[in-house]
């Protein structure tokens, strides 16, 4: 079944101490990004990489490190978490092109810093 | 921002009523995606529309899109329980090479049965 995984799906954890959530897909697709969604902020990206060691900042990108040693994992790193870093966390993952750019989800990873 | 934006933000209706939202976006684009999510899940993906199209449909959705005004509009007829969610317009802007996805803050439908 092509999908995108993520893990942990719940996390609470307290002010400093590194964390890493991780993401895999299985469909080869090229781009991997990251978001954050708070309410009545709707969805920010935070990085996206556009290929295996291709990494770039979003939207909101600080506080927040990403690597693409492999295609398939797009792990998402906390070094030091702060409370304003609570959130919803989505992986996304799709093929590169502009003509058909569907993104598909991971189920998301609710994060609460203490 | 680039980022589109849905109206109503929050849309209650009943069952066997239709839902219409609509999304408005500041920049060209390449295309339009409209998605879905239920209560803290993962966003999935319902329909797709390019530029140079005007409507699409699929099963009980149905999308227009008119670049003139810089909008689009999702309908979903005969609505069901089971619809109840938030939905997201994406614009993938015409100028950005990667196709980078724009998301707005959604509209939160409720159909009461």
């Amino acid at each position: 079944e092509a999908q995108v995984t993520q893990n942990p799906r719940y996390l609470i954890t307290v002010t400093g101490k590194k964390l890493t959530v991780t993401c895999s897909q299985n469909m080869n697709h090229e781009y991997m990004s990251w978001y954050r969604q708070d309410p009545g902020l709707g969805l920010r990206q935070i990085y996206y990489s556009m290929n295996v060691e291709v990494t770039d900042k979003g939207d909101v990108p600080e506080g927040y490190k990403v690597s693409r040693k492999e295609k398939r994992n797009f792990p998402l790193i906390l070094e030091s978490p702060s409370p304003n870093q609570t959130s919803l966390y989505f992986c996304a993952s799709r093929t590169l092109g502009l003509l058909y750019n569907e993104q598909f989800f991971g189920p998301g990873t609710r994060l609460t810093v203490l | 921002s680039q980022q589109g934006e849905e109206d109503p933000q929050a849309l209650s209706i009943q069952e066997g009523e239709n839902a219409t939202m609509n999304c408005s976006y500041k920049t060209s684009i390449n295309n339009l995606q409209w998605y879905r999510q239920n209560s803290g899940r993962g966003l999935v993906h319902l329909i797709l529309i390019r530029s140079n199209e005007r409507e699409k449909h699929s099963g009980r959705l149905r999308v227009t899109l008119d670049t003139s005004k810089k909008s689009s509009s999702l309908l979903i007829t005969a609505s069901r329980a089971a619809d109840t969610a938030s939905y997201f317009c994406a614009t993938a802007d015409r100028g950005s090479t990667l196709g980078r996805l724009y998301f707005g803050r959604g509209t939160q439908l409720t159909v009461w049965p």
